[in-house]
């Protein structure tokens, strides 16, 4: 079935630092995608999406494009403050209108 | 406006009880999902409802877990004899129309411990 693979781990940096976190999906059609962010003791927000290749989703700073030539959907911020510090997930929408995540990065901004 | 509403945000149970976990989607929204997400985990597809009747639920593992929406609005989870591996967070998610590019928007979720 489809699927979104994030890379491993939690990521640390500091502020003012580039931020990439990285998203590859299989899917066997033309999926619609997402990022979604977990901020401490909240729930899960829509952060942004892109619902075609080579759309950018983008907000609060961060961007991500639709690659369906490498299948990605890269997150990207240019300069991170302590207040992104929260779980970002990956995900896409299938043709059955079910969500599939990635596992997750944690993301640790220090001041 | 209001978001979506889950209750109760925590609930504790004894291995074989019964639970029900109840989702208050956005208002007018048609679809209503159901997720489960497990510790260091992304959320996981349960069940999928379009107006009343449950569209895909193929997520569901196993016949203890069962799911209604009687009225088009509420839904509420229902897990039969709990076991200890049932423990994780219950999430409920709302869209418009369930078609194309639609968000799914997401409530606070039902942090479920079977003891």
């Amino acid at each position: 079935g489809d699927s979104v693979t994030q890379m491993e781990g939690p990521v640390t940096l500091s502020e003012e630092a580039f931020l990439t976190i990285n998203c590859t999906y299989t899917a066997t059609g033309y999926p619609s995608l997402f990022w979604y962010v977990q901020y401490p003791g909240e729930g899960l927000q829509l952060l942004l999406k892109a619902t075609k290749a080579d759309d950018k989703g983008s907000n609060k700073g961060f961007e991500a494009t639709y690659r369906k030539e490498t299948t990605s959907f890269h997150l990207e911020k240019g300069s991170v403050q302590v207040s992104d510090s929260a779980v970002y997930f990956c995900a896409l929408k299938d043709g059955n209108n079910r969500l599939a995540f990635g596992k997750g990065n944690q993301v640790v901004v220090i001041p | 406006g209001a978001g979506v509403s889950q209750t109760p945000s925590n609930k504790v149970t004894e291995k074989g009880k019964y639970v029900e976990l109840r989702c208050d989607p956005i208002s007018g929204h048609t679809a209503l999902y159901w997720y489960r997400q497990s510790l260091g985990q992304g959320p996981e597809f349960l069940i999928y409802f379009q107006g009343t009747g449950a569209a895909d639920d193929s997520g569901l593992p196993n016949d203890r877990f069962f799911a209604v929406r009687p009225e088009g609005s509420v839904s509420t989870l229902k897990i039969q004899r709990t076991e200890r591996g049932d423990s994780a967070m219950y999430l409920c998610a709302s869209s418009s129309l369930g078609q194309g590019g639609e968000t799914q928007y997401f409530g606070p979720g039902t942090r479920l411990l079977v003891l």
